[in-house]
């Protein structure tokens, strides 16, 4: 059981470049996130979505596009990388029921950008 | 101010100590709150959840203060394996936003 998966594990970019980090999960969770990570700080939330078909912004939504392609997967996009999205992105997907709070995260995706 | 707000730390603890820490959140229509550990470099997972009459969970215990908009943990009987940092998580009012805090570090030493 693959759980949340997400690719690539590590990206080098170049400022102006752009990419798609790609989350998948196999557990049938409605609703899936991104967060990113800085060193020494907590998670802070891009994008979510509820369920197939809807997304919402979170704290840091600014340089970043999601798409949420089916139940699976999830996918965010960074049209023009800046310096200051090097960071560790997570993906999560969300246990179903009204008060849950159990996320199950991807292993992260190390982004740097030069 | 940030919608979840933790005390960074570290917090070093002795082994065998009590250490307990909390966690503020701004928003009074919040509805549900969690608890999570991360290790270095890892994905942060589930600990518990904090329930409105608080709860504990072996040497873990989490309460909530909702008139004071806070939640609190505590580790008894701390382990050196319990050095990571500990993350507040809370659900918001409406829809399925979980907003994490910007961690506490807790450092266990024999």
């Amino acid at each position: 059981n693959a759980g949340v998966t997400q690719t690539p594990k590590f990206q080098v970019l170049k400022t102006g470049q752009s990419m798609t980090l790609q989350c998948a999960q196999d557990m049938n969770h409605n609703s899936m996130y991104w967060y990113r990570q800085d060193p020494g700080m907590g998670l802070r939330l891009i994008y979510y979505s509820a369920s197939e078909g809807t997304t919402d912004k979170g704290e840091v939504p600014n340089g970043y596009n999601v798409s949420r392609l089916n139940k699976r997967e999830f996918s965010l996009r960074l049209e023009s990388a800046a310096p200051s999205q090097t960071s560790v992105y997570f993906c999560a997907s969300l246990v179903g029921g009204t008060n849950t709070g159990e996320l199950f995260f991807g292993e992260g995706s190390r982004l740097t950008v030069l | 101010r940030k919608e979840v707000e933790q005390d960074p730390g570290p917090f070093n603890v002795p082994e065998g100590a009590t250490v307990a820490f909390n966690c503020t959140y701004s928003n009074s229509a919040s509805q549900s709150f969690f608890w999570y550990r991360q290790d270095c470099r890892k994905e942060p997972k589930l600990l518990m959840s904090v329930y409105s009459s608080g709860n504990e969970d072996g040497r873990f215990t989490a309460q909530l203060n909702r008139a004071s908009q806070y939640i609190s943990l505590l580790i008894r009987d701390s382990k050196l394996s319990d050095s990571a940092t500990y993350l507040c998580v809370v659900r918001g009012a409406a829809g399925n936003k979980l907003t994490f805090g910007g961690g506490t570090r807790v450092l266990v030493k024999p």
